[in-house]
């Protein structure tokens, strides 16, 4: 499976971007790559996904290398709510099972 | 709240002792998986199901550890003789099948405690 890399912990201002970096240089042509958060005390949740183009949604956007290799999360304006751990996964390519391979995944700290 | 529940929240029991957990998914979902999280670390993978069948188990799930999921809706997790190593956060997620991409949902896990 496909691994990913991200760094382990980030600190942002509250109300400025933030740019979360990942790293996937072994991804696979049908690799997807999926970005889920996780609150304190609480499961993962989607944030956005992505294969080859820039994507946007109403939580974030997804800036996708045009060689795939890498992606940023991209947050508009970080608030307190979301300090979170951000994981960047890549979709395993078995045969439908769509499970996903966590990693560490990255703690953001948003200060006040 | 993502609609998948779990139950119960949290579970202390002795070393040795067997433990059950719930998860009740969104009820359109045909797919259920369940993970399993350790302090600092990402959710790791367990075992999925399409409907009732369980498809996929993963490597960490030894022979103490039984999934089912009898009428294609709820999950049921045992742990049979339970060791302090399988103290972590267990976690459910579910799934629809249809459609060009549908992402999982997770509810809030199952805390295990093994003294």
């Amino acid at each position: 499976d496909a691994k990913t890399t991200q760094p382990n912990s980030m600190e942002s201002n509250e109300e400025e971007p933030v740019h979360l970096p990942c790293n996937h240089s072994t991804i696979s042509g049908t690799d997807y790559i999926h970005w889920y958060r996780q609150l304190p005390s609480q499961g993962p949740e989607y944030v956005i996904h992505g294969l080859t183009s820039n994507v946007n949604n109403r939580m974030a956007s997804l800036a996708i290398a045009e060689d795939r290799k890498s992606s940023t999360l991209i947050l508009h304006r970080a608030t307190l709510r979301d300090a979170a751990v951000y994981y960047c996964i890549l979709r395993a390519p078995t045969s439908g099972t769509y499970k996903y391979i966590f990693g560490t995944g990255t703690r953001l700290k948003v200060l006040a | 709240d993502t609609g998948v529940s779990q139950d119960p929240r949290h579970k202390i029991t002795k070393r040795g002792q067997n433990v059950t957990f719930r998860c009740d998914p969104i009820s359109e979902h045909n797919r259920l998986y369940w993970y399993r999280q350790t302090l600092g670390q990402g959710p790791e993978f367990l075992t999925y199901f399409q409907n009732e069948a369980q498809l996929e188990k993963s490597r960490l799930l030894s022979d103490r550890f039984s999934a089912e999921r009898p009428k294609g809706s709820f999950s049921t997790l045992e742990i049979q003789r339970t060791e302090q190593g399988d103290s972590a956060m267990y976690l459910c997620a579910s799934r629809k099948i249809s459609g060009p991409y549908n992402e999982q949902f997770f509810g809030p896990g199952t805390r295990l405690t093994v003294l």
